[in-house]
């Protein structure tokens, strides 16, 4: 079964400061596409950032990129400049590429407070 | 370019009641997700639609839910009877075709009391 675990219940960071969320998975696939989502209180679910598997250069958008490690199943989300928005419900989640099913397997979240 | 509608934003009912949610996916978008998102953990996936076909229902409990896409655009999901254990967040999810990025409507927060 495909998995995606997101150790840090979790944090938090000062404003201007950067902080690193991990995920790790577990699929027997070899294409997949990865995705953060961030879920700010009480708001909709809006895409970070995206990584396809095929792909070895990080994905970057602004002050989020990702350190997609394939041989490790891991997949952290960095973000530089912590500002105040920042706040939220981070979620990892996985797909797979070619099929019918494009669901996405979610971790159980980390919830991240930037601190003034 | 109008997001993913979907209504009612909360609803409060008591258990054996029924309750039904609406979608309206992004103009153009083939794909059509229902997802369940209890207190504390991610969504899971409850169905999917492409077009007006169900491609996946395998985690949909079919004893209590129903959903269908009419004419391959609106959607309706539908609870009869609910559960105190149906208490949660249905967030219904389109994209263009598979596989793609997944635009997330609000939510529907329902509480089953």
């Amino acid at each position: 079964a495909q998995t995606v675990t997101q150790s840090q219940p979790e944090m938090s960071v000062q404003e201007a400061e950067t902080v690193t969320l991990s995920c790790t998975y577990d699929t027997s696939e070899n294409n997949y596409y990865l995705f953060w989502y961030k879920q700010p209180p009480s708001r909709q679910m809006i895409l970070v950032i995206r990584q396809e598997a095929y792909k070895q250069q990080n994905a970057t958008e602004n002050r989020f990129s990702v350190n997609f490690q394939k041989a490790a199943k891991s997949f952290s989300l960095k973000i530089s400049d912590s500002q105040l928005g920042d706040t939220a419900m981070y979620f990892c989640a996985f797909t797979n590429y070619g099929g019918s099913q494009g669901n996405l397997i979610f971790g159980k979240g980390t919830k991240l407070s930037v601190k003034p | 370019e109008a997001g993913v509608a979907q209504s009612p934003r909360y609803k409060i009912i008591e258990k054996r009641q029924s309750v039904a949610f609406w979608c309206n996916p992004i103009s153009g978008h083939a794909t059509l997700y229902w997802y369940q998102q209890i207190l504390g953990q991610g969504p899971k996936l409850l169905i999917q639609f492409q077009n007006n076909g169900v491609v996946d229902d395998s985690q949909l409990p079919k004893d209590r839910f129903s959903a269908e896409r009419l004419k391959g655009v609106d959607s309706t999901l539908k609870i009869q009877p609910a559960k105190l254990e149906d208490s949660a967040v249905y967030l219904c999810a389109s994209s263009p075709g598979l596989p793609q990025t997944q635009y997330f409507g609000p939510g529907t927060r329902l509480l089953v009391l």
